[in-house]
């Protein structure tokens, strides 16, 4: 069926590290995906998008990766910051633009 | 240039009434969705729609909601004789046409008391 899944709930990383937060999705025809950040009380903030003619697609601090082969999907924050403290969701736009969107991966910034 | 204007922030309801949500799109959009989200959950798809026409409303429960998009004004999603279980974030998006990303407004609390 359709659907698209983040592998892990919640990740903790210090200052300054590099974030990496996975996506799976399920139907292999999806030719458009979305990262949106979403703070406590906020709508969704669109981070990054990439079409499925790409592999890779660079952004300012954030990179998104598709691996179509796996239908797997990545977001890479570089030098996190406790600003980047949020809940990231990837979402699958399906046909007329409706997204489909995943759980959400909380991340949390350690200073 | 006004991002998607969502109101009201906070909608406190009994159970019974009408809940009335408007959402405003970005200024050139013409396409408005609507989405619901749980607490601690991923946001749902409701409804699709363009000026006075509804495209896509296969999320949307198949009693007591309603969307429109009327040629002046706001969209609206109207919930009638709501129910606890309406108690969400009700989220609106908008975007200049089907193939672009969506930019969502901030929602609208929703509280079925």
């Amino acid at each position: 069926g359709e659907s698209v899944g983040l592998h892990l709930p919640t990740l903790s990383v210090q200052e300054g590290d590099n974030s990496i937060i996975n996506c799976a999705y399920s139907n292999s025809a999806s030719d458009y995906f979305i990262w949106y950040k979403q703070e406590s009380g906020k709508g969704p903030q669109f981070i990054i998008d990439i079409r499925s003619n790409m592999d890779k697609r660079q952004g300012q601090r954030v990179t998104v990766l598709l691996n179509k082969t796996v239908k797997h999907l990545s977001l890479q924050i570089a030098a996190t910051q406790p600003g980047d403290s949020a809940v990231y969701f990837c979402a699958e736009s399906k046909e007329g633009g409706k997204l489909i969107f995943g759980q959400g991966t909380e991340l949390s910034v350690k200073p | 240039n006004a991002g998607v204007m969502q109101n009201p922030r906070h909608l406190v309801r009994r159970r019974g009434q009408e809940a009335r949500l408007r959402c405003s799109p970005m200024k050139g959009h013409s396409h408005v969705y609507w989405y619901r989200q749980l607490p601690e959950e991923g946001l749902k798809f409701m409804v699709y729609l363009q000026k006075e026409n509804i495209i896509d409303e296969s999320g949307m429960p198949k009693e007591r909601f309603s969307a429109e998009f009327p040629k002046e004004g706001p969209s609206i999603l109207r919930i009638q004789q709501v129910v606890r279980g309406d108690s969400a974030a009700y989220f609106c998006a908008s975007s200049p046409s089907s193939g672009w990303s969506a930019f969502f407004g901030q929602g609208t609390r929703l509280t079925v008391v």
